[in-house]
């Protein structure tokens, strides 16, 4: 199976910071990596798919790079609206894993 | 409007069953996979199990397989994850989703519905 890590698990920072959060994959997965975010009591919402696509409706500031074991996920210029927990996400085979998270808190 | 409505959630004694129902409506069910996704209290996102449009396929994450099952009934554009021997540790917020298999992603999620296993 693949394992997921993403790190850091928890990320203070500042409205207007550049922020990029690094997701592992144990193997090589291509490009297939998504990203999500999630606020607290509510479910995730897909920012980016395979690897670089932003999903529709996504703001600009969101960006993801990378391919085969390693990615990041770039906020160019973090907002207020943008504090909460972060996923990143593979798939390979019809079979999905998740890493286990990143919390942007305010600094 | 594309809609994912949990239902089933509750309390259940360890060793119980459970089954979830998800109602979908706003786009053609049937032509897509779909997903259970778990998150237990305070924790990150467990992907569950996913299933094939007809229902013939369904993939499971390894910790879960023999105890869950997923299946559809694409004529009430209806899914369902059948819990069984539940167990303190499957204690979770459980989402109903939808695959994109292009995405290779979960490209919509249901609000969740909470199971809770305890005596």
């Amino acid at each position: 199976d693949i394992q997921m890590t993403q790190s850091p698990s928890t990320l203070s920072a500042s409205v207007g910071d550049r922020v990029t959060i690094t997701c592992r994959a144990s193997q090589s997965i291509s490009t297939w990596l998504a990203w999500y975010q999630q606020k607290p009591g509510k479910a995730p919402n897909l920012l980016i798919y395979r690897a670089s696509s932003l999903e529709r409706g996504v703001p600009s500031r969101f960006s993801g790079s990378g391919s085969g074991t390693e990615f990041n996920l770039t906020i160019s210029s973090l907002q207020p609206d943008d504090f909460a927990t972060y996923y990143c996400q593979q798939y390979n085979n019809y079979v999905i894993t998740f890493a286990g998270g990143t919390k942007v808190e305010i600094k | 409007e594309v809609q994912l409505v949990e239902s089933g959630g509750g309390l259940v004694q360890p060793g119980g069953s459970l089954r979830l129902s998800c109602a979908a409506s706003g786009f053609t069910f049937s032509s897509l996979w779909m997903s259970w996704v778990r998150q237990a209290p305070g924790k990150g996102l467990e992907w569950v199990a996913n299933i094939k449009q007809n229902g013939d396929e369904q993939y499971y994450v390894d910790s879960l397989k023999g105890r869950f099952i997923i299946s559809r009934d694409n004529a009430k554009n209806s899914l369902f994850l059948q819990m069984n021997s539940l167990r303190a540790e499957d204690t979770a917020v459980y989402y109903c989703a939808r695959m994109s298999l292009f995405r290779g992603a979960i490209d919509f999620w249901g609000p969740g519905t909470v199971v809770s296993v305890s005596s």
